[in-house]
This record gives C-alpha cells, structure tokens and sequence, in this order.
C-alpha cells in the first residue's frame, strides 16, 4: 500500500529533551516536506526538501531541522524542544513538487511539558 | 477529534443535501489550488485540484469553482453524506514557489 508512515503517533517529552519524528515514504516520491498545525492557523510548512541531501526552509523552520540522507525518509529533529512546539505534526510526500497533491502521514500529536 | 478543529467555523447540513464550502485565497500569483479533507486522527487526504487557468472542475459528487477575480475558491459535494463530516482545507500554491499555503479549515457537519 502506497503510504507515508510517521512515528511515533503520540509523543510527550520534557523541554530541552532532544527528539526525532521520523517519516518514510514507499512510492519514490522526491519531494517530501514537514508541516505543522496548530488550532486556527492550519498548516504551515516547517522545512521540505526536494531530493536527496536538498532541504529548505519553510515559514516556521525555527527550532527544528531535518535531513534527507535516502529519498524514502526524512526525519524531523527538535534539538532542544520547547512547550511552544507542542502540535501536531504532518509529514508529506510528492513525486514533484510541481505535480498534484501531496499525500500525507497520519500525524505525530507532540506535547513538551 | 483533534483539538485542531476547536476554532473552526462550522457549516451543518442535512444528509443528502449539497454543501458548499467556500475559501479566500490570499495570492493572485497562485496557479494551482488543491482542496483537502481531514478526518479526526488523521491526515489531510487529497479530494479535487484545480489549475488557474480553469474555472471549473468536477469530481465524483464534488464540484470545485475557482473565481480568479474575487481570489474565491469553492468546494461543492452533492448529496451530502454522514462520511464527509470532516474538516475541509484549501491550499493554494504560489506560482514558482515549492510549497502549498493552506486555509484555516471549515468543519462540516452531517446531521441524519
């Protein structure tokens, strides 16, 4: 089944304690990007990344990074996570970023105590 | 459900009426627009995508109408049913730009 797999689904950790939301695509998509959403605001776009070892940022990179070492995945880091990144989080994958609509994860509910 | 949809404006309709949902954009140099529909605890699934140079385009039961002039946006499911109470978001792409910039939502409820 054609899929974007993100781990874990739920997720409570302490500020300063560093994480990785990982996130895994099966359909050889070259685009992927992270997004985040919050109550009243909707998505927006964390970083994203057009190929391998090419990333980005997007509206709201502050305080976290990412890495594309294999096209299938691309994790998302907090290295010293704060309560102000408590979301939900959504990865999304694309065979171009010029080419219909992404196919998203089922999201990673993170809430930093 | 997600705690995403507390703020939400609401469109209620009766099974088996058609609903429309309607979206501002905010840039006129967006050329592909894309509607979405969230289920609670999950992620965004793709329903219908329309490019600017269209003013129409139908799907099975959904209809989307994109008004270049007014930056309007519109979703349009007929015969509405209990499986489409979801969240609805709309996104636009800025033309060059390798990213979707998405609306705030509209929750729609399905009432029997």
């Amino acid at each position: 089944e054609a899929q974007v797999t993100q781990n874990p689904r739920y997720l409570i950790t302490v500020t300063g304690k560093k994480l990785t939301v990982t996130c895994s695509q099966n359909m050889n998509h070259e685009y992927m990007s992270w997004y985040r959403q919050d109550p009243g605001l909707g998505l927006r776009q964390i970083y994203y990344s057009m190929n391998v070892e090419v990333t980005d940022k997007g509206d709201v990179p502050e305080g976290y990074k990412v890495s594309r070492k294999e096209k299938r995945n691309f994790p998302l880091i907090l290295e010293s996570p704060s309560p102000n990144q408590t979301s939900l989080y959504f990865c999304a994958s694309s065979f171009s970023d010029r080419v219909a609509g992404y196919t998203f994860g089922s999201g990673t509910r993170l809430t930093v105590v | 459900g997600e705690s995403v949809g507390l703020h939400l404006p609401t469109l209620s309709v009766q099974e088996g009426d058609n609903s429309i949902i309607n979206c501002a954009y905010s840039n006129s140099a967006s050329d592909y627009f894309i509607w979405y529909k969230q289920e609670s605890g999950k992620g965004p699934q793709f329903i219908i995508d329309i490019r600017s140079n269209m003013d129409k385009r139908q799907g099975q039961r959904v209809t989307v109408l994109l008004n270049k002039t007014v930056k309007h946006l519109s979703l349009q499911i007929a015969a509405t049913q209990p499986g489409d109470s979801a969240v609805y978001f709309c996104a636009e792409r800025p033309g060059g730009y390798n990213k979707l910039i998405f609306g705030a939502g509209t929750r729609l409820a399905v009432h029997p």
